[in-house]
């Protein structure tokens, strides 16, 4: 099946700051889903974004299909987006499942 | 709120045991999806239900099942429950079905302690 890897792992930011995420994946996707996990555990949808750019106030995203990575950039952070991000994508490889990335925690200091 | 809800949103039982997990899925949405996160394993899909059918199958255990009604909200069932089981479940939704195409949208999770 499709493999995902995320970096970084873990990231701790001074709230102001900007922020890169990074998601790899192993084999050709029709669909890529960015989620943030807040400390409370809801999973909430950020982008569907299979290809190209999108934006949504300090959040945008870029997937890059061809070359099998998408980015997840966070402008002036602040306190509330700490938490998990996931990327998660899928394809024809393993019969259309979501398959989830193992996230990027990130915290954000006040 | 996403719309999709879940119930109950705790669950502490004992090993041995059966329990249900219930889910309704956003007002239209046809296909249900369940998911397990536990922190050894991230977030692993279970199975996925369109219209009332079973549509596609991913780490599920033998000791669970899953069921969707004709009314839409599914049910997963977990039995035999070890300690290895405790772990957040996950509901998520989406309007036709085709996970390769549409976004998905989570209910706030059950989750279970199995003690």
């Amino acid at each position: 099946g499709i493999q995902v890897e995320q970096s970084p792992p873990d990231l701790i930011l001074q709230e102001g700051a900007n922020s890169t995420l990074r998601c790899n994946f192993s084999d050709s996707v029709n669909n890529l889903q960015w989620f943030h996990q807040n400390p409370w555990g809801q999973l909430i949808n950020l982008f569907y974004i299979p290809s190209g750019t999108k934006q949504n106030g300090r959040l945008s995203a870029t997937t890059v299909a061809t070359e099998r990575y998408s980015l997840l950039y966070i402008s002036s952070s602040q306190t509330t987006d700490s938490g998990v991000y996931f990327c998660a994508v899928s394809g024809n490889t393993g019969g259309f499942k979501t398959i989830f990335g193992a996230g990027t925690r990130l915290f954000v200091k006040a | 709120d996403s719309g999709v809800t879940q119930t109950p949103k705790h669950l502490i039982t004992a090993t041995g045991q059966r329990v249900t997990l219930r889910c309704s899925p956003r007002s239209g949405d046809l296909s249900v999806y369940w998911y397990q996160q536990s922190l050894d394993q991230g977030l692993q899909f279970l199975i996925q239900y369109y219209n009332g059918e079973e549509r596609a199958k991913g780490n599920i255990l033998e000791r669970f099942s899953a069921q969707q009604f004709p009314d839409l909200h599914s049910e997963l069932n977990l039995s035999s429950l070890e300690l290895g089981d405790s772990a957040l479940y996950f509901c998520a939704s989406s309007s036709r079905g085709t996970a390769g195409n549409e976004k998905l949208f989570f209910g706030s999770g059950t989750q279970l302690s199995v003690l």
